[in-house]
């Protein structure tokens, strides 16, 4: 069973540095899907960004990119130019490209906090 | 709407009884997830319809627990004979087709008593 893995319950980053997520997943399969999603307080999860495991690049959306190390089985999420907005509870979550349901397999959260 | 809507935002109920909690998925969509989110966990996968039928039911945590979605738009989640073990946020999502992206509604955060 795939199982995805966050080490770390919460961070904190001083406005406009850079902060890293870490994440960690375990699958036998080669062909999958790798999310962050972004949980405010108002509960919705939004996602953040996607990443195909068949592809070499890493995402990027704006001021988040992730480093995907498909050998190391690592995701981490890397927030640049950190703004007061992006607090909030991170989740990442892996998907089985081509499996019978969009099933989402979450990790526990990394919660963060953004000082002023 | 322009996005998934649940309702209630909030339930209390006493241990014993019986709850529904709705989802009204954005229009046009096939597919609906229902997920539950303890405190201080990830979201677990519960069910997932595709149009009317259940296409997958492997995340219900027993016979207590029942979704339907008649029409193959609002869906409800069905919870009989409740524990204080049910007290979860139950969230809601769906996508335009099968392996298209979730959008994912605010919750219902359900208290049992």
């Amino acid at each position: 069973a795939q199982t995805v893995t966050q080490s770390q319950p919460e961070m904190s980053v001083q406005e406009a540095e850079t902060v890293t997520l870490s994440c960690t997943y375990d699958t036998s399969e080669s062909d999958y899907y790798l999310f962050w999603y972004k949980q405010p307080p108002s509960r919705q999860m939004i996602l953040v960004i996607r990443q195909e495991a068949y592809k070499q690049q890493n995402a990027t959306e704006n001021r988040f990119s992730v480093n995907f190390q498909k050998a190391a089985k690592s995701f981490s999420l890397k927030i640049s130019d950190s703004q007061l907005g992006d607090a909030a509870m991170y989740f990442c979550a892996y998907l089985n490209y081509g499996g019978a349901t969009n099933k989402l397999i979450f990790g526990t959260g990394t919660l963060l906090a953004v000082q002023p | 709407g322009a996005g998934v809507s649940q309702t209630p935002s909030n339930k209390v109920t006493e241990k014993g009884k019986y709850v529904e909690l709705r989802c009204d998925p954005i229009s046009g969509h096939t597919a609906l997830y229902w997920y539950r989110q303890s405190l201080g966990q990830g979201p677990e996968f519960l069910i997932y319809f595709q149009g009317t039928g259940a296409a997958d039911d492997s995340g219900l945590p027993n016979d207590r627990f029942f979704a339907v979605r008649p029409e193959g738009s609002v869906s409800t989640l069905k919870i009989q004979r409740t524990e204080r073990g049910d007290s979860a946020v139950y969230l809601c999502a769906s996508s335009l087709a099968f392996n298209s992206p979730l959008h994912f509604g605010n919750g219902t955060r359900l208290t049992v008593t």
